[in-house]
């Protein structure tokens, strides 16, 4: 089964920067498009960003754009999201997200979630 | 971009009893070149990441139990729970993946009557 465990949340000032990173323990990792996806508390479900498997690929939410760079090394299994320019209304669980199967690798679609990291961004 | 509503924003259901979900979309889903729906059902109890339930718009995921259905296509979509169960309580999101972004619908929670 795939483990994702995100690290990186934390208190952090408007107009502050933060990296969030995301190990993933599975072989195949390299083989999926990855995606960021954040949640303000009480609020619902906003997706982020996505990354293709091989990296050529990058797509970001109107709200993160050009804020926000997501990025990957396969080598180490592992999904980061650069996050400068922090507004207050970034404060969220950030998750990241895999497709469930290979024969949705390329996909928008996410069966394995990790367990979130918090993003505060206050004064 | 795609804009994905849900109906209703709440509901509460007898156990043993169906539960039925909507979600539309701003416009079709449906790829010609394949004729499948990129539409996904997500569940998401409290203090938990969301689980996948349903992708290709009626494909369950594994492990998914049987009471849990994907119906519609192009832009009109349902969540039918068949016989809902207590630990069914939750909040139910659908999410398309056409192009990005991926938009996910406000969700839906659903409660115990």
């Amino acid at each position: 089964d795939v483990h994702l465990l995100e690290s990186g949340g934390g208190l952090v000032q408007p107009g502050g920067s933060l990296r969030l990173s995301c190990a993933a323990s599975e072989l195949t990792f390299g083989s999926f498009a990855v995606a960021w996806v954040r949640q303000a508390p009480g609020q619902g479900l906003e997706w982020v960003s996505t990354i293709s498997a091989d990296t050529t690929s990058a797509y970001y939410a109107d709200s993160v754009k050009g804020r926000f760079t997501i990025s990957r090394d396969n080598s180490k299994k592992t999904l980061f999201l650069q996050m400068n320019s922090l507004r207050a209304e970034d404060t969220a669980v950030y998750y990241c997200a895999v497709p469930p199967d290979i024969s949705v690798a390329g996909r928008g679609v996410y069966g394995h979630w990790g367990q979130g990291t918090l993003v505060t961004v206050s004064s | 971009d795609i804009v994905m509503t849900q109906s209703p924003d709440s509901l509460a259901v007898s156990l043993g009893e169906r539960a039925t979900i909507n979600c539309k979309s701003s416009q079709s889903v449906l790829f010609s070149s394949n004729n499948r729906d990129y539409l996904a059902w997500y569940q998401q109890k409290p203090g938990q990441p969301p689980k996948l339930l349903i992708y290709w718009a009626s494909t369950r995921a594994s492990g998914v139990p049987d009471r849990f259905s994907g119906s519609g296509s192009g832009a009109d979509f349902t969540l039918t729970i068949s016989s809902l169960q207590a630990e069914d309580v939750a909040v139910y999101y659908c999410q398309h993946y056409y192009s990005a972004p991926y938009i996910f619908g406000q969700g839906t929670r659903l409660d115990i009557k």
